[in-house]
């Protein structure tokens, strides 16, 4: 499987402020997605991350407060905008193959925001 | 989209015993359902995975089960030991997105 990279591994923010997290992934994918897990909750998807293009949400999530960048098939970035104490939670990147679908999970990037 | 639902959400069993969650999705075009195993602090892992072509899949002390009609799906894993307590996650595909059930705990007790 891929290694994936992600960064930061954690922060501590202010309300009002953003975080952009990283993805770099060692070999080129076609999918990328982003994931959020909240305390003690399940993994849910944010939106699929495009690569040249807009990124594709889920309902309930909108790119004015989770804009996404995809400018290559090996690296992406979720900014966390106007974040609020809500915001805290784990972000994951997730990458795979469209052909096989099989999904690997970076290391996640745990945020807390005061 | 998909729905997955997942039980029990937390399960205890004794070592050496045998665990089984169980999970129901609603697309019938899913056809592919992966299971994921997350430790406490660490990212979900791939464990197993199986396609809707096929009805069983076993690796080592862990297996899974498919059942189409019903559009329901089981981890076993048998021989329990303690480090298999953790959170395990079953999902569904949809359009090449995956959909979670919200996860099983899994405790086994030495």
């Amino acid at each position: 499987s891929a290694v994936i990279s992600q960064k930061p591994s954690r922060d501590i923010c202010q309300r009002g402020t953003s975080l952009t997290i990283q993805c770099q992934v060692d070999s080129q994918v076609t999918m990328m997605f982003w994931y959020r897990q909240q305390p003690g909750q399940s993994l849910t998807l944010i939106a699929t991350a495009n690569q040249g293009s807009e990124a594709t949400y889920e309902s309930g999530f909108v790119i004015d407060k989770f804009p996404i960048s995809r400018p290559n098939l090996t690296f992406s970035t979720l900014t966390v905008s106007n974040m609020s104490p809500e915001d805290s939670s784990i972000y994951l990147c997730s990458v795979g193959h469209r052909q096989n679908e099989k999904l690997f999970f970076g290391s996640g990037t745990q945020l807390s925001v005061l | 989209g998909e729905n997955v639902e997942q039980h029990p959400s937390t399960l205890s069993v004794q070592e050496g015993d045998s665990a089984v969650i169980k999970c129901t999705y609603s697309d019938s075009a899913s056809n592919y359902f992966p299971w994921y195993k997350q430790e406490l602090g660490k990212r979900p892992q791939l464990i197993i995975d199986i396609r809707s072509n096929v009805g069983e899949k076993k690796d080592q002390r862990i297996a899974v089960t498919l059942n189409k009609t019903a559009k329901h799906f089981s981890l076993h894993i048998t021989e329990t030991q303690p480090e298999d307590s953790a959170v395990y996650f079953c999902a569904a595909n949809s359009d090449y997105k995956l959909s979670f059930g919200a996860g099983t705990t899994v405790t086994v007790r030495a």
